[in-house]
């Protein structure tokens, strides 16, 4: 069965720091691209970044670059979303999915998320 | 630019069919995209693939009455014999050069 586990969310002030955990399970960690998706409160979801099964290659979408970095640790089966200069504007359940297999194409099994409040 | 467009929202009965619409924008109608379920104050859960000829594959677990099909630039997704747990917020997704991975703003779903 195929687990995600988030944990690190938290309380941070506008241009604090935070890392983000998501422990894996079920699967061959190191053969699969992993992602993080955000959700701000009462809004929609929001693709943040990737990276892909070996961790040689990452991605970011245009709201984070420069201030997140993605990367995963294949020994122990985890994710991580390293936040910095955090904003307001990223308070959101932060949920750690994996990529399907053969394509990039989207998310095949999610985690039940982290929250992330920055206060001003 | 890759967007995808749903409507806000949608109703339907109890034991009833709906028929959730996901509009790709132009330039973009021969992608696959997936679809994601997220319960009240639950993670998203991912539904299934449809591609642009309406075959559709869908993820572990997921019950015969959810299916796919497309017409174009819409992907749609039909839920059958519809139930309690089916009220839901539901998204299309999809991933393409450049803008990388996209979702729709998502459909909520009441089932009355």
């Amino acid at each position: 069965e195929v687990r995600l586990v988030e944990s690190g969310g938290g309380l941070v002030q506008h241009g604090g720091s935070l890392r983000l955990s998501c422990a894996a399970s079920g699967f061959s960690f190191s053969s699969f691209a992993m992602s993080w998706v955000r959700q701000a409160p009462g809004k929609g979801l929001e693709w943040v970044s990737s990276i892909s099964g070996s961790g040689d290659s990452t991605y970011y979408a245009d709201s984070v670059k420069g201030r997140f970095t993605i990367s995963k640790d294949n020994s122990k089966n985890t994710l991580y979303l390293q936040m910095s200069s955090l904003r307001v504007e990223d308070t959101a359940i932060y949920y750690c999915a994996k990529v399907v297999s053969g394509s990039y194409l989207t998310f095949d099994y999610w985690g039940q998320g982290s929250l992330v409040t920055v206060s001003s | 630019q890759l967007v995808l467009t749903q409507s806000p929202s949608a109703s339907a009965s109890l034991g009833a069919s709906v028929k959730l619409t996901c509009t790709l924008s132009s330039g973009h109608i021969s992608y696959a995209i997936a679809w994601h379920q997220q319960q009240p104050e639950k993670g998203p859960r991912y539904l299934m693939k449809v591609n642009s000829d309406g075959s559709h594959t869908k993820g572990d677990g997921i019950p015969d009455r959810f299916s796919g099909s497309s017409s174009g630039a819409e992907r749609y997704l039909t839920i059958s014999s519809l139930q309690s747990e089916d009220e839901a917020d539901y998204y299309c997704q999809t991933w393409g050069p450049g803008t990388l991975w996209v979702f729709g703003g998502g459909t909520k779903l009441t089932v009355l």
